[in-house]
């Protein structure tokens, strides 16, 4: 079945980078866009931006732009999101979620990760 | 950016009821509409899509309506396992963006 298995929870430091990883199964990893959102706690779910595993393309929320970064490796499929120059503010669970159609950009998100807790404090 | 508005922002309901929630978008979004159920310590399930497409295993008791600004997800014959935070999400353009989250507690 599709499977999104990300990486483990993370501390860091304000200022310091961090990069999540989304490990795909069950489908043709680049078939598939896949787009990060991030829930900060006990709040509502922001959408940070895509990336066409296939070319490398990617689009980001204005308000990430100059912070984040996203990429893929085809050989082992997986996605990867950095953002870097972390505030206490960017402490928040970060999903990475498939558009669900082939080669198409519906935006819609399914299945998704099971989230990764980045945790930003001095 | 669309700004997407949901009410209530929870709602207390015995089994078997009907619940309603809204999400009003703050610009034509057409039928670019889609809900997701969350549970707690859970990542968001995709529910409905394009308005009123119900995901494939999604149960027959979720249902959506709308057009336009203005979209329903009606929740019939509440069940236990209903009990979840669901929200909207606009998809006509970028940002992509969520309402605030509708909180459905089981009496």
């Amino acid at each position: 079945q599709v499977q999104l298995v990300q990486s483990g929870a993370e501390v860091k430091k304000p200022g310091a980078s961090v990069k999540v990883s989304c490990k795909a199964s069950g489908y043709i990893f680049t078939g598939y866009y896949l787009h990060w959102v991030r829930q900060a706690p006990g709040q509502g779910l922001e959408w940070m931006g895509w990336i066409n595993p296939k070319s490398g393309g990617t689009q980001f929320a204005q308000r990430f732009q100059d912070r984040v970064a996203m990429t893929s490796d085809t050989s082992i499929n997986t996605a990867y999101m950095e953002l870097s120059r972390l505030r206490s503010d960017d402490t928040a669970v970060y999903y990475c979620a498939r558009d669900p159609e082939y080669q198409i950009l519906y935006k819609w998100f399914d299945p998704w990760g099971q989230g990764t807790l980045v945790t930003v404090s001095s | 950016d669309i700004q997407m508005i949901q009410s209530p922002s929870s709602v207390s309901a015995s089994v078997g009821d009907r619940v309603t929630i809204t999400c009003r978008a703050s610009q034509d979004i057409t039928t670019w509409l889609a809900w997701y159920q969350q549970k707690p310590g859970k990542a968001p399930k995709l529910l409905i899509y394009t308005v009123s497409n119900l995901r494939s295993g999604v149960p027959s008791r979720f249902s959506g309506s709308g057009f336009g600004t203005d979209f329903t997800l009606t929740i019939s014959n509440l069940q236990p396992e209903d009990s979840a935070t669901y929200y909207c999400q606009q998809a006509n353009s970028f940002p992509l963006t969520f309402g605030g989250g509708t909180k459905v507690e089981i009496k």
